[in-house]
């Protein structure tokens, strides 16, 4: 399977402890996303990577998120102090550069779903 | 916030072709029409993509009216397995901006046998 590859599918924690999320992208992607989808909403967008550089943050990322692209290939987002309303599901795509028709489609993974006690 | 409009349900038999529409009476020029579907527990999948034209692809054609106010997905022949929540998203070609994926609540479309 060549598409995005994230790790791992389920977490469970308590409140107050760390969590850490890996993105695996498409091999030839160097644009890489996060997202953030909670019941019943649509994903929300959280980041986004070019190669190594992070590009873009939402205001949705508190100073408790932190993600990086260390090689530009993949990507880790880590959560402190994990909260109750941090419970949801965290999805990663990643997506060619643009060309001269514009930006590419971005391809997701099944993403990790979070889940606080 | 999103720049689309769908209906939040429809239903479609099995073998009939599904059509789910979509507005998005407010986009600009440099901005394209995207899909995308989510099948539960499942990331969101990429379907089609397009400025003006219409565009058909394996899974799928859109259609865009002439005043590109509002699109149609069209799934041929739909089966059990088009069962999903469908995304229509308006997204900018070119800039910055453009890079985020602004979903709204999308359609729950069910394909009944």
């Amino acid at each position: 399977d060549t598409g995005v590859s994230q790790d791992p599918r389920h977490k469970i924690t308590k409140r107050g402890q760390n969590v850490t999320f890996r993105c695996d992208p498409i091999s030839e992607h160097n644009r890489l996303y996060w997202y953030r989808q909670t019941l019943g909403q649509g994903p929300e967008f959280l980041t986004y990577f070019q190669n190594e550089a992070q590009l873009e943050k939402s205001r949705l990322l508190s100073d408790r998120f932190s993600a990086e692209r260390p090689k530009g290939s993949f990507s880790t987002l880590e959560i402190q102090r994990t909260e109750q309303g941090d419970s949801a599901m965290y999805l990663c795509a990643s997506s060619h550069p643009p060309t001269t028709v514009g930006n590419q489609p971005q391809h997701f993974g099944d993403g990790t779903r979070l889940s606080i006690l | 916030d999103a720049k689309t409009t769908q209906p939040p349900s429809m239903d479609c038999a099995e073998g009939r072709a599904a059509n789910l529409p979509c507005n998005h009476s407010t986009i600009s020029g440099n901005e394209y029409v995207y899909w995308y579907r989510q099948i539960h527990s499942q990331g969101p999948q990429y379907i089609i993509h397009g400025l003006k034209n219409n565009e058909t692809n394996e899974m799928a054609s859109l259609i865009i009216t002439e005043d590109r106010k509002s699109s149609t997905l069209i799934l041929p022949h739909a089966t059990l397995r088009d069962t999903a929540v469908y995304y229509c998203i308006v997204r900018e070609g070119h800039g910055q901006g453009a890079q985020k994926l602004v979903f709204g609540q999308g359609t729950r479309l069910t394909i009944n046998p």
